[in-house]
């Protein structure tokens, strides 16, 4: 079964500094990878989703990620950190074809110091 | 623009109680699931739809019980509350347009559901 690991479940940066998150896939396949940011008691929005069209993928709010079959990476990055980038990150699989649903890490909490 | 709208957004329950959580979503989308998320981890699948009268059963079904009648709706019914289900859900959906790409899922904002 798929499945995502998500590497530190705190990452503090400071303003303007390099924003690295870490997401490490298990698959055997080429699967479907996403990140998701979460902002206090809201809903999941969808940050990037991975093509096989292109390994570097970029999102919205200046962040992007790299596809890395070699590492079994999608790792998830902004080079600059703004303070309302403080939320919670979620790297997703998914699963399977059948049911589509996702698999989550188990989160990322970004907080960003002035 | 609504998108998939999830009510009540809090709610408390006492032990043993019943309820049920609504979701509706104007997307027309055929999918629609139901997560969990309990603190410091990733959320878990509970049910999942593929279409008006078709469900199944996620990681975590126990304890839960779900319908789908209508493509918009899926709501999740909770028969005797227990502590352990304490947790934040959500629900989600996506479509049935795009077989082989990573259409992503659309969430809703989510129910806080204590059981004391």
């Amino acid at each position: 079964a798929q499945s995502v690991t998500q590497l530190g479940s705190h990452v503090s940066v400071s303003e303007g500094a390099l924003v690295l998150l870490r997401c490490n896939y298990s698959s055997s396949v080429p699967p479907y990878l996403f990140w998701y940011v979460q902002y206090p008691n809201q809903g999941l929005q969808l940050l990037l989703k991975y093509t096989s069209a292109a390994t570097l993928v970029k999102g919205i709010n200046g962040f992007e990620a790299e596809f890395k079959k070699s590492e079994t990476s999608f790792h998830l990055t902004k080079p600059s950190a703004h303070m309302s980038d403080a939320a919670e990150y979620f790297c997703a699989v998914r699963r399977d074809m059948g049911r589509r649903a996702l698999t989550f890490g188990s989160g990322t909490r970004l907080q960003v110091q002035p | 623009n609504a998108g998939v709208t999830q009510t009540p957004k809090f709610r408390i329950l006492k032990i043993g109680q019943s309820m049920t959580l609504q979701c509706t979503q104007d997307m027309n989308h055929n999918y629609m699931y139901w997560y969990r998320q309990d603190p410091g981890m990733g959320l878990k699948l509970i049910y999942y739809s593929v279409g008006a009268g078709i469900t199944d059963k996620g990681e975590v079904p126990n304890g839960y019980n779900v319908s789908r009648s209508t493509t918009e709706d899926f709501p999740l019914r909770l028969e005797l509350a227990a502590p352990s289900q304490t947790s934040v859900y959500f629900c989600a959906s996506s479509s049935i347009r795009d077989s082989y790409s990573n259409q992503p899922q659309h969430f809703g904002d989510g129910t806080r559901l204590s059981i004391l």
